[in-house]
């Protein structure tokens, strides 16, 4: 089974609009760390935004947020003011505990292909 | 900002040679870890490592395939006996901690193997 789950394989957004990238997640763990990864075509992979388990509020690094919704199991990528630079994949990946068969090792989803058009 | 060097960024080779692919994680990182992703799909678990051994490993990493960390500071992916299908890009990362430490992932070698 599928621990990440990314259903978007594409997804379009206007120039200075706001775009939603969607994952869920499935674990058993109560104790799980989930990270945002965007890959652009040059081919790197850089961290954007980690929400854990615990945390009360949803993460936020600049024009990024993290939409947790934990009794949904979803760990939605909020970009606001999209930017011609964001076009690229995205990753969502997993960090669980041993607790649900884990290892602390982050599995990571198939990604979502983001355009951002002028 | 620190970040994890690979080299080469691109790596030719024949099939049925080694390769060694190189990395230099972040220094204060404790975890280290191989990815690859194949062109255009999943990023896929190769190997973790700590305190100079191997923690993890994934049914990909086979005995064809070893790491090493032969100094204070570099990182190696070895390919014994390379086949087509390891045609990848192959990632390195590190993480300072286990739980909610991000990965910091290196540039990427292309590796090609014809």
């Amino acid at each position: 089974a599928q621990k990440i789950t990314q259903t978007q394989p594409g997804m379009f957004v206007q120039e200075k609009e706001a775009v939603t990238l969607d994952c869920t997640y499935d674990t058993s763990d109560q104790s799980y760390g989930l990270f945002w990864y965007k890959q652009p075509s040059s081919g790197e992979m850089i961290f954007l935004i980690y929400q854990g388990s615990y945390d009360e509020q949803n993460a936020t690094e600049g024009r990024y947020s993290l939409n947790f919704q934990k009794a949904r199991k979803s760990a939605n990528l909020v970009i606001s003011a999209s930017q011609l630079g964001d076009s690229a994949m995205y990753f969502c990946a997993m960090r669980e505990g041993p607790a649900s068969g884990g290892s602390y090792i982050p599995t990571f989803g198939r990604g979502t292909s983001l355009i951002v058009h002028p | 900002e620190p970040e994890v060097t690979q080299t080469p960024s691109h790596q030719v080779t024949q099939m049925g040679q080694e390769v060694i692919l190189r990395c230099v994680p972040i220094s204060n990182h404790l975890y280290f870890y191989w990815y690859r992703q194949i062109l255009g799909q999943k990023v896929e678990f190769l190997v973790s490592f700590y305190n100079n051994e191997i923690s993890e490993k994934s049914e990909i990493f086979d005995d064809q395939f070893s790491v090493e960390r032969p100094d204070g500071s570099n990182f190696t992916l070895k390919i014994r006996s390379t086949k087509l299908e390891d045609s990848a890009m192959y990632f390195c990362a590190s993480s300072q901690g286990l739980f909610n430490s991000p990965l910091h992932f290196g540039n990427g070698t292309r590796l090609t193997v014809t």
